[in-house]
């Protein structure tokens, strides 16, 4: 099974508010990445794990957080939701860092 | 740092002709590049990778060779279908983190 997962599909929240997001892989890989994805912009790189090490991005840093409980399960954590935070959410892992990335469907983020 | 071009935001074309897009890519560590395509409302999904300079790569009618030479990993395929209408982003990875050009949205028309 090469399928990621992300729960939900659609997320709707008001500014301020916290968001969590949800992702998961059960292929075994040592990498978990979070993109942020809007209109025709590159998919931004925002953290990755690599294994249990969290990597953030410096202009994304204080930003997001991430937790890794497991090696299949990975979040990403809004505190406090702006407008700018509206985009798709990706998440993405692979079995060796910087290779080949499966990705998941997605989460659509609307903060209003 | 690392940076992946694809000139063009969109592409439109008819059926059963030639398509090529590219990408251009510069990087500080020995490069791996990968082309990924998303169809509405799915994710996206490798379609092509490479790492060997000069050396065509092909997958479901699509090819690409890397040349090392001209920083340049261009996505062909000689004849386009409508099922081939996607998001195309050109990647490129071989360190610790990827880094994905803007991608390029392809239209293809009866």
């Amino acid at each position: 099974d090469t399928t990621v997962k992300q729960n939900p599909r659609y997320k709707l929240a008001r500014v301020g508010k916290p968001v969590n997001l949800i992702c998961s892989q059960t292929m075994n890989h040592d990498t978990m990445y979070w993109y942020q994805k809007k209109p025709n912009q590159a998919p931004k790189l925002l953290l990755f794990y690599y294994d249990k090490i969290l990597n953030r991005e410096a202009d994304t840093f204080e930003k997001f957080q991430s937790s890794r409980p497991n090696n299949s399960f990975c979040s990403l954590y809004i505190g406090s939701a702006g407008l700018e935070y509206s985009a798709m959410y990706l998440c993405a892992s692979s079995r060796v860092r910087g290779y080949e990335q499966y990705f998941g469907p997605g989460t659509r983020l609307t903060v209003l | 740092g690392d940076s992946v071009t694809q000139t063009e935001g969109l592409v439109t074309l008819t059926k059963g002709l030639p398509v090529m897009l590219n990408c251009t890519y510069q990087t500080t560590y020995s490069p791996f590049l990968f082309w990924y395509v998303q169809h509405l409302n799915e994710a996206p999904k490798l379609l092509l990778k490479s790492s060997t300079d000069n050396k065509r790569t092909e997958h479901q009618g699509f090819y690409a060779t890397l040349h090392k030479s001209s920083s340049s990993f261009h996505l062909q395929k000689s004849s386009v279908q409508l099922s081939d209408s996607a998001l195309y982003f050109c990647a490129s990875g071989g360190n610790y983190k990827p880094t994905f050009g803007k991608g390029t949205s392809l239209v293809v028309h009866p």
